[in-house]
């Protein structure tokens, strides 16, 4: 198996709302990423956890909370989000760690628009 | 900071065409670069994976080449067909053992007419 499964596909949510986004694989890897895509643009990285910790934030605002339950498992919790937070939100995954050079397999992404 | 640029932007080929992307990165202390096709609206979709060591690597009707110490990578599709029509983006993971995430370049919009 290797896929990275995002859910749900499309997400509309008020400025108020409190959503998650869902992200899963079965590949064994110990890496797993959000990235944030606006259109036209390439994919921005937010998150790196590494062996369910996390490793990277670049400095993502606090409305956007990321959760790796297990080694499985990504979760991106948000919260008061603004219409500028509109974006593809793409999950990504990889073998970890040390110096080794594993390729990332993405999502399908989460189409997120803020009302 | 390192900074990918892909060239052209866009462009548009007739049927059957062999075409080349070309794609610079400024840090040459890579651990790899990867090709990807992203459709409209879509996930990403992982092409070619091209280690620091390597030169090239082929898959089908797609070759990548990879320079390292010229800061170069070019993608090679052979015979295009209208299947082909999407966005490929370029992206380098830096050498850096604390930074695992990719730098993407803002990818060359491809038309394949039919």
């Amino acid at each position: 198996d290797t896929e990275v499964t995002q859910t749900p596909k499309h997400l509309v949510m008020g400025m108020t709302n409190k959503k998650s986004l869902k992200c899963e694989q079965h590949m064994g890897h110990r890496a797993m990423y959000w990235y944030k895509q606006k259109a036209k643009k390439p994919p921005e990285l937010m998150f790196v956890y590494s062996y369910e910790k996390l490793s990277i934030n670049e400095s993502v605002p606090s409305r956007f909370s990321p959760e790796c339950p297990n080694s499985s498992l990504l979760n991106l919790h948000l919260h008061a989000l603004q219409p500028e937070d509109s974006a593809l939100y793409l999950c990504a995954s990889s073998q970890e760690p040390g110096p080794s050079e594993h390729e990332q397999f993405f999502g399908p992404g989460t189409r997120l628009t803020v009302l | 900071k390192q900074e990918v640029t892909q060239i052209p932007a866009a462009l548009s080929v007739p049927e059957g065409e062999n075409l080349v992307l070309n794609c610079s990165f400024t840090d040459s202390a890579i651990y790899n670069l990867q090709w990807f096709r992203q459709d409209p609206g879509k996930g990403l979709t992982s092409l070619l994976l091209i280690q620091s060591s390597q030169r090239e690597q082929t898959s089908g009707r797609l070759n990548a080449s990879l320079d390292k110490s010229s800061g170069r990578s070019t993608l090679y599709i052979a015979a295009s067909q209208p299947g082909d029509s999407a966005t490929y983006l370029c992206a380098v993971r830096l050498l850096d053992t604390g930074r695992r995430a990719l730098t993407f370049g803002s990818g060359t919009r491809l038309q394949v007419q039919p």
